[in-house]
């Protein structure tokens, strides 16, 4: 069974400028998170959907970051315009239901550098 | 508020030797508490969980963890090491309610193992 696939793996900017990354989850899988990892700590929920509806993104910076998920499979988490501070590695998760426990399976996340 | 500590940035042990690293909750998070190991550059692999049941939980790789809901515990054991070892591992309890589904992890701890 492919695992979730992400992409770029790696990615430089410079402060102002956009960005976007792409994730695809384990196929059959409703449930998709992208979390943020900065250096030095563990990562934290950004977004949840559920097929392609938002079920948990109250931890998303809405004034830059966006993410969408239009066919409920794969999905986009753009960041516009980025900051020094976004710096870190988006990881992109997806679990076969929410509502009830079910092992969410990680990418291998993208690394972003803000300069 | 919602926590997981883990009290250790950095864990340095000699191959072969036992290891602990510790994780506690609070009281806020749900009783659902897993630890991830996450090898440079790669994403999160679980490495086990504790649902429900035995307090002992046994995990892939040799590791064992330990629920102590005395103490809000949750601490991650192995007894002999090995240098593949090394990698971050990550302590995290699930908010869980609804629809989400939501992981809140500990700040990571480094376990360097030495030949």
């Amino acid at each position: 069974e492919a695992g979730v696939a992400q992409s770029p793996r790696y990615k430089i900017i410079e402060k102002r400028q956009s960005v976007a990354f792409w994730c695809n989850p384990i196929s059959g899988h409703a449930t998709l998170y992208w979390y943020q990892q900065i250096l030095g700590q563990g990562p934290k929920l950004l977004i949840q959907f559920q097929n392609n509806g938002v079920v948990d993104d109250s931890q998303l910076p809405k004034d830059r970051f966006s993410a969408e998920r239009l066919k409920g499979v794969d999905s986009t988490l753009k960041i516009q315009p980025a900051k020094l501070e976004d710096s870190a590695v988006y990881l992109c998760a997806s679990s076969s239901l929410a509502g009830d426990y079910n092992e969410q399976f990680f990418g291998p996340g993208t690394r972003l550098t803000v300069l | 508020a919602q926590s997981v500590t883990q009290l250790d940035s950095q864990v340095p042990v000699f191959e072969e030797a036992p290891v602990e690293l510790r994780c506690n909750y609070s009281s806020s998070v749900s009783v659902y508490l897993f630890w991830y190991v996450q090898y440079p550059n790669q994403g999160l692999q679980l490495l086990l969980k504790y649902l429900s049941g035995s307090t002992l939980v046994k995990g892939i790789n040799g590791f064992e963890a330990e629920f102590n809901k005395s103490q809000t515990s949750f601490h991650l054991r192995k007894p002999s090491v090995h240098i593949s070892d090394t990698a971050e591992y990550f302590c995290a309890g699930l908010n869980y309610g609804g629809a989400t589904n939501k992981l809140i992890f500990g700040t990571g701890t480094l376990l360097a193992v030495q030949p």
